[in-house]
């Protein structure tokens, strides 16, 4: 069926240094892939997406790219703030009637001060 | 502002207990979706609507029903409670049927079945 992986589940930085998170989907059919943070206790919320038909998205400190091919997107946050602590979720969207989310399993990023 | 709220933050219910939890979107969206979130498993789907009284399965659907009489409000059903449902419900909306709309979630509510 219809999977999203995520990698890795957990990740420590130093306060600084860039952090990369990466997903594999499997349904070739996806076209949309959203980056969802969410803050502890809160809900999650977008921060950043990117179409099928697009490489790479930027926004400020934080990127997407996208490899159609290999099916692989990546999160990238440069110069990692105590503030970007949280848990991460990418997803791929799949028609069913309407537009759903696969969610993958999420990465839990620590910003060491 | 998108406003996705649920009627409760925290529940605990017994065992066979027939529970009801509530969404409401303020927005006009036409989605309406309930997951499930544990540890380690992520955001899993368990029931999704396109419009007022239609619903489809997620992956996870057993143990669950829903129901949607009005477009704002999608209702998730645990017939009778498990303690295996013990985890945070998260409800979400999104407009129309573009790839590209984003899902607003609401607050979450975790709830505790003993």
């Amino acid at each position: 069926g219809e999977n999203v992986e995520q990698h890795p589940s957990t990740l420590s930085v130093q306060e600084g240094d860039s952090a990369v998170i990466k997903c594999t989907y499997s349904d070739s059919a996806s076209n949309y892939f959203p980056w969802y943070k969410q803050e502890l206790g809160k809900r999650p919320q977008l921060i950043i997406d990117i179409r099928s038909n697009v490489g790479e998205k930027k926004d400020q400190r934080i990127a997407v790219t996208l490899n159609k091919t290999a099916k692989h997107f990546s999160l990238h946050i440069t110069e990692t703030q105590p503030e970007d602590s949280a848990v991460y979720f990418c997803a791929a969207s799949l028609y069913s009637g309407t537009y759903k989310y696969i969610f993958g399993t999420g990465t839990r990023l620590k910003v060491l001060a | 502002d998108v406003k996705v709220t649920q009627s409760s933050r925290y529940l605990v219910k017994r065992t066979g207990e027939k529970v009801f939890l509530e969404c409401v979107q303020d927005m006009d969206h036409e989605n309406m979706f309930w997951y499930r979130q544990d540890p380690g498993l992520g955001l899993r789907l368990i029931y999704f609507s396109y419009d007022v009284k239609m619903k489809e399965k997620g992956d996870i659907p057993e143990g669950y029903s829903v129901s949607r009489e009005k477009k704002e409000r999608f209702s998730l059903i645990l017939e009778s409670a498990s303690t295996n449902q013990t985890s945070m419900y998260l409800c979400a909306s999104s407009l129309g049927s573009s790839s590209y709309n984003e899902q607003f979630f609401g607050p979450g509510t975790r709830l505790t079945v003993l």
